[in-house]
């Protein structure tokens, strides 16, 4: 089975804080994603990564980052966390996409999310 | 501008009845593919069918159904014969981007605001 580990489940952090959001993943996925969950907005896209050292911004972008050290672990860094980035957040995974043309599909694995508070 | 768009925030349908919900989306690549999820109470994100955008032919899992309007730029998810079970928020997704190396490619995966399905008994 695949599986997408997210380092914490809950997670409370005081403004100004330093944040580091983990994720792991054992399936050897090229591509990884960021996303934070509020209600009436969906899910939103933070920063992807598709290889090593590799990682391209989202639509939210704004207050993250993100390193992406060795292939199966993509983390989301909050350099100065603030009560407005206090959500649920997403990891995922998924491997590349075949080419054009080719059969098949690459659906994205889903860790259990981490709900951060931040006060 | 919403590259996915659903735009029915709740509905409701009795058990054992059919249910559509909505997806319209917005790309300019040629290659893309669309998914939808679901996320009962518990928060996890259950993967249900999957639809490329040069498939000739509507996505069908089970009792899921994608009927895929390419012109339109729609792909609205069906669940036929509705089970208490099915209650749960679904989302619509799009993959879209370039295919870079032999490898595969990066693409970015963006999701709609969700739809919450209700079951009634």
């Amino acid at each position: 089975d695949v599986k997408v580990t997210q380092s914490s489940r809950y997670l409370v952090k005081r403004t100004g804080e330093k944040v580091f959001l983990e994720c792991v993943q054992d399936m050897d996925h090229e591509n990884m994603f960021w996303y934070r969950q509020d209600p009436g907005l969906g899910l939103r896209l933070i920063y992807f990564s598709y290889d090593v050292k590799m990682k391209e911004k989202g639509d939210i972008p704004e207050g993250y980052s993100v390193s992406r050290e060795k292939k199966e672990r993509f983390s989301l860094i909050l350099e100065s966390a603030s009560t407005n980035q206090t959500s649920m957040y997403l990891c995922a995974s998924s491997k590349a996409t075949p080419k054009p043309g080719a059969a098949g599909y690459t659906e994205a694995f889903f860790g259990q999310g981490t709900r951060l508070t931040v006060v | 501008a919403q590259k996915i768009t659903q735009t029915q925030p709740g509905m409701f349908v009795q058990e054992k009845e059919a249910v559509t919900l909505d997806c319209t989306y917005d790309t300019s690549d040629p290659s893309y593919g669309l998914f939808w999820y679901k996320q009962p109470s518990s928060g996890e994100m259950i993967f249900l069918i999957y639809q490329g955008s040069y498939d000739q032919q509507n996505a069908t899992e089970g009792r899921y159904s994608l009927n895929f309007q390419k012109a339109r730029k729609s792909a609205n998810l069906v669940i036929s014969a509705s089970q208490l079970g099915d209650s749960a928020m679904y989302f619509c997704a799009m993959r879209e981007g370039a295919h870079r190396n032999s490898g595969g490619s990066n693409y970015k995966l963006t999701f709609g605001k969700g739809t919450l399905l209700t079951v009634n008994p």
